[in-house]
């Protein structure tokens, strides 16, 4: 069974960083493509950063670009977001997803919650 | 960006009907790369449909998606309790993904 475990959400001050992790399981994590998406509260979805196979093609939404880094290890099946610079507007759910056809995604992960306030 | 533009907001149907969620992009969205989500209340989102209108794995047949250029749509054919839910469009464009605001699915 393909498994998507993200962990690192905290509550965090204003100005702070936090790095996130997910770990992938059931599946050969170095064949996909994977992504970061989050969902403040109440919110809608809003994705937030993208990485290729070898973490050789990065892409990142204008709303986090300079302060967030996508990385990967595919030795160890994990997807990790370093995040600097935290604002209020950052409070979210954050997801991460595989990349599934046709750039669209699935499956995703249960979500870790980021509280950035003071 | 391409922005997406989900309509209506709610829609409020009954088990059994027909439902129609529409999506439309500012800007014609190339290649198909056009998804469809569901997202139940305290869960994860769901892949439902890819390229516009291709099932994803496991997921029934009265599920649809059609559309092509900046008008899409998600059709529902006959209403399971466990279809209401929110929905979300999504695409991919110039190294950018987007997301629609969502429609919220109810029963009536």
């Amino acid at each position: 069974e393909v498994q998507l475990v993200e962990s690192g959400g905290a509550l965090v001050q204003p100005g702070g960083s936090l790095r996130l992790s997910c770990v992938g399981s059931g599946f050969t994590f170095s064949s996909y493509e994977m992504n970061w998406v989050r969902q403040a509260p109440g919110k809608g979805l809003e994705w937030v950063s993208y990485i290729n196979f070898w973490g050789t093609n990065i892409y990142y939404a204008d709303s986090v670009k300079g302060r967030f880094t996508i990385s990967r290890d595919n030795a160890k099946n994990s997807l990790y977001l370093q995040m600097n610079s935290l604002r209020a507007e950052d409070t979210a759910v954050y997801y991460c997803a595989r990349d599934a056809t046709s750039w669209s995604f699935g499956p995703w992960g249960q979500g870790t919650l980021v509280t950035v306030s003071s | 960006e391409i922005v997406l533009t989900q309509s209506p907001g709610t829609l409020s149907l009954s088990p059994g009907e027909r439902a129609t969620l529409s999506c439309r992009a500012s800007q014609s969205i190339r290649s198909s790369y056009l998804a469809w989500y569901q997202q139940k209340p305290g869960q994860a989102p769901r892949l439902l449909i890819y390229g516009v209108s291709t099932r994803a794995t496991g997921i029934p047949d009265r599920f649809s998606g059609s559309g092509s250029g900046t008008d899409f749509s998600l059709t529902i054919s006959r209403l399971e309790p466990e279809d209401f839910a929110v929905y979300y469009c999504q695409q991919f464009g110039n190294s950018r993904f987007t997301f629609g605001q969502g429609t919220k699915l109810e029963i009536k």
